[in-house]
């Protein structure tokens, strides 16, 4: 089936750097998400994206970080500063459209973690 | 907001068992409602969904049941294999808002042979 990549798949920083986690969505997709998942708690739903701008984001969608696409290219989180609690497991998801009924294919994740 | 259980955190059966997984919410707005399977370093992939109007649905070994009075959804996985091995999770969406999805905490399961 449709194919999510995501790159790299563990990063570890010092807290207090930039990270970028980037996410390869299904070439046709036109939306795209951010889901974090702390070890042993749910995946929780941070930010979805569409035609360059961010339709809806979650509380824990921190002023520290933004989402972009440019030109067609890679998908992104950007964390700047991090901190600590930003150690988590981060998967990307693309679907084709934005509907509820629209399947959102995820990546296999980014497992970030912060010293 | 929405709050979805899911139960049990681990499962272990034979090969030839069945094995069911439940979720509860707590919203009755809820309106679509999806299970994904996830192997080791893999993504989450889609098994099934179901819109809140549908109450049963099989497709190739698996039953999904939504009980909308009681808020649950159940997975059953009738005659696992071993290849059925993984972290199950349920996950729920609106129909308001852009998809976004409320996920379950995952159930490893593990069938031996």
């Amino acid at each position: 089936g449709p194919k999510v990549l995501q790159i790299p798949s563990h990063q570890i920083i010092d807290m207090g750097q930039m990270v970028t986690l980037n996410c390869d969505p299904v070439s046709n997709h036109l939306y795209f998400y951010w889901y974090k998942q702390i070890l042993g708690q749910q995946m929780e739903f941070l930010v979805n994206f569409y035609n360059g701008k961010v339709m809806e984001k979650s509380k824990l969608f921190k002023d520290q970080f933004s989402v972009e696409r440019p030109d067609g290219s890679y998908f992104t989180l950007k964390i700047q500063p991090t901190a600590l609690e930003d150690s988590a497991v981060y998967f990307c998801a693309s679907s084709r459209l934005g509907g509820n009924q629209d399947t959102q294919y995820f990546g296999p994740g980014t497992r970030l973690l912060v010293l | 907001g929405e709050q979805v259980e899911q139960r049990p955190p681990h499962l272990s059966v034979r090969e030839g068992d069945s094995a069911i997984i439940i979720c509860t919410y707590t919203d009755s707005a809820t309106a679509y409602f999806s299970w994904y399977k996830q192997e080791a370093g893999a993504g989450l992939q889609l098994l099934m969904s179901v819109l809140s109007n549908v109450d049963r649905k099989e497709e190739q070994g698996l039953t999904v049941l939504l009980n909308k009075k009681d808020k649950r959804l159940s997975l059953n996985l009738t005659a696992a294999h071993p290849g059925d091995s993984a972290v199950y999770f349920c996950a729920v969406s609106h129909d308001s808002g852009y998809n976004k999805l409320t996920f379950g905490k995952g159930t490893v399961l593990l069938v031996s042979p």
